[in-house]
């Protein structure tokens, strides 16, 4: 089993430029999640998923956009990318709460923007 | 508001113990995480508590008071490869996971 993986693992983009990054998962995990992390600050989630074909917003969901069209990847969308999305981003999955609640996290993208 | 506090940095000695702690503050509460990060990688999961008192994993041991908000991780017999960041996380009423900042471990010889 792979777990969970994420591409690209670099990327640098100019401001407003567009990008997608993916997220697949191999252990049919129900819930999947979007997650940044900046330099001394805890991870903030971005959006999530409960199950195929839904999403929701997090704490920080504004200059994002995902999709869940398949249960296995999750998919993040940057559609104008800004300076302040800078970030190392993670994903994330974990099976339906009251399973367990362990989530188990991709290896990152590292994205600047200029 | 919901809040984790842990401290930003420790340093300890190989072959020590260290003791990192952390309080939360959060809208219901369904139980607290430790994870492990090491510099450029993923997190990876070290422990869970949902019950108060002390969970032992080998070197490792975490604890939780519900009544004091506080849970800490306890790291015996400390090796080279323990330098990490140590992440603590609450899941909250909502089955959401709030982070702390994490506590940046060094160790030296």
């Amino acid at each position: 089993n792979a777990g969970v993986t994420q591409t690209p693992k670099f990327r640098v983009l100019k401001t407003g430029q567009s990008m997608t990054l993916l997220c697949a998962q191999d252990m049919n995990h129900e819930y999947m999640y979007w997650y940044r992390q900046d330099p001394g600050m805890g991870l903030r989630l971005i959006h999530y998923s409960v199950g195929e074909g839904t999403t929701a917003k997090g704490e920080v969901p504004d200059g994002y956009n995902v999709s869940r069209l398949k249960k296995q990847n999750f998919l993040l969308g940057l559609e104008s990318a800004a300076p302040s999305q800078t970030s190392v981003y993670f994903c994330a999955s974990k099976e339906a709460s009251g399973v367990t609640d362990t989530q188990y996290f991709g290896p990152g993208t590292r994205l600047t923007v200029l | 508001g919901q809040n984790i506090d842990q401290p930003t940095e420790m340093t300890a000695t190989e072959g020590a113990i260290v003791q990192i702690n952390c309080t939360y503050q959060t809208s219901g509460f369904n139980g607290l995480f430790w994870y492990q990060q090491h510099a450029g990688e993923a997190p990876t999961f070290l422990s869970y508590n949902v019950l108060d008192g002390l969970e032992e994993k080998g070197r490792f041991s975490s604890f939780l008071s519900r009544s004091k908000g506080y849970s800490y991780l306890l790291l015996k017999e400390l090796q080279m490869k323990d330098s990490a960041s140590y992440l603590c996380a609450a899941l909250d009423s909502n089955y959401q996971l709030i982070w702390g900042a994490g506590t940046k471990l060094i160790i030296k010889p």
